[in-house]
């Protein structure tokens, strides 16, 4: 099993440019999520999904879209990419509820915009 | 608002001393709290789960304490090694129980 995987790796936007992270898992969980990370800041929640079609936001979701079209997928999208969306981004999945049950992380994806 | 807070930004011990890492969290009890490790350059990885009637977990040189009355979690590692070196995050469930709550996270350094 992969486990969670994140699509690309790296990536440079100028100002303004739009982009999708795609995140895919293959233990065929309910719940995904799209965090990112910075500096002195943490993880931070952006949004989430409790399952296929549904979508729900998280503490820092403005600037960003998600959709969840397939239940192994969870894509994020950054529709005019800002310098301050500069951030480490991560995914992770978890079976059911977060209360009780571990979540997942992929790999990351580090972005910048310049 | 939701917190959950972790003291120090940084710890440094020598190996073979046991490193003792503080969580806490403000409004609800949660009922349960969750430790992940992440190395640098990688995503957080799951380490431990406690329950709030455990009071204690452990994992090999791992101890995981939950105090409800202080609001706080302990996060212990034993005769600490070099490979400990990480940064260590809580994080709790938010009141629906759908997502995590993560604290900002504590860098531990374990020097030979």
């Amino acid at each position: 099993n992969a486990g969670v995987t994140q699509t690309p790796k790296f990536r440079v936007l100028k100002t303004g440019q739009s982009m999708t992270l795609l995140c895919a898992q293959d233990m065929n969980h309910e719940y995904m999520y799209w965090y990112r990370q910075d500096p002195g800041m943490g993880l931070r929640l952006i949004h989430y999904s409790v399952g296929e079609g549904t979508t729900a936001k998280g503490e820092v979701p403005d600037g960003y879209n998600v959709s969840r079209l397939k239940k192994q997928n969870f894509l994020l999208g950054l529709e005019s990419a800002a310098p301050s969306q500069t951030s480490v981004y991560f995914c992770a999945s978890s079976n059911l509820g977060s209360s009780y049950n571990e979540q997942f992380f992929g790999p990351g994806t580090r972005l910048t915009v310049l | 608002s939701q917190k959950i807070e972790q003291n120090s930004e940084a710890l440094n011990i020598q190996e073979g001393k046991t490193a003792t890492l503080t969580c806490n969290y403000t409004n609800y009890s949660p009922a349960y709290l969750q430790w992940y490790r992440q190395d640098p350059g990688r995503g957080p990885v799951f380490l431990l789960l406690i329950r709030e009637n455990e009071k204690e977990k452990r994992k090999e040189r791992l101890k995981v304490t939950f105090d409800t009355t202080l609001k706080q979690s302990l996060f212990h590692i034993t005769a600490s090694q070099p490979a400990d070196s990480a940064t260590y995050l809580c994080a709790k469930a938010n009141q629906a129980g759908t997502a995590l709550i993560f604290g900002k996270g504590t860098t531990l350094s374990v020097s030979s």
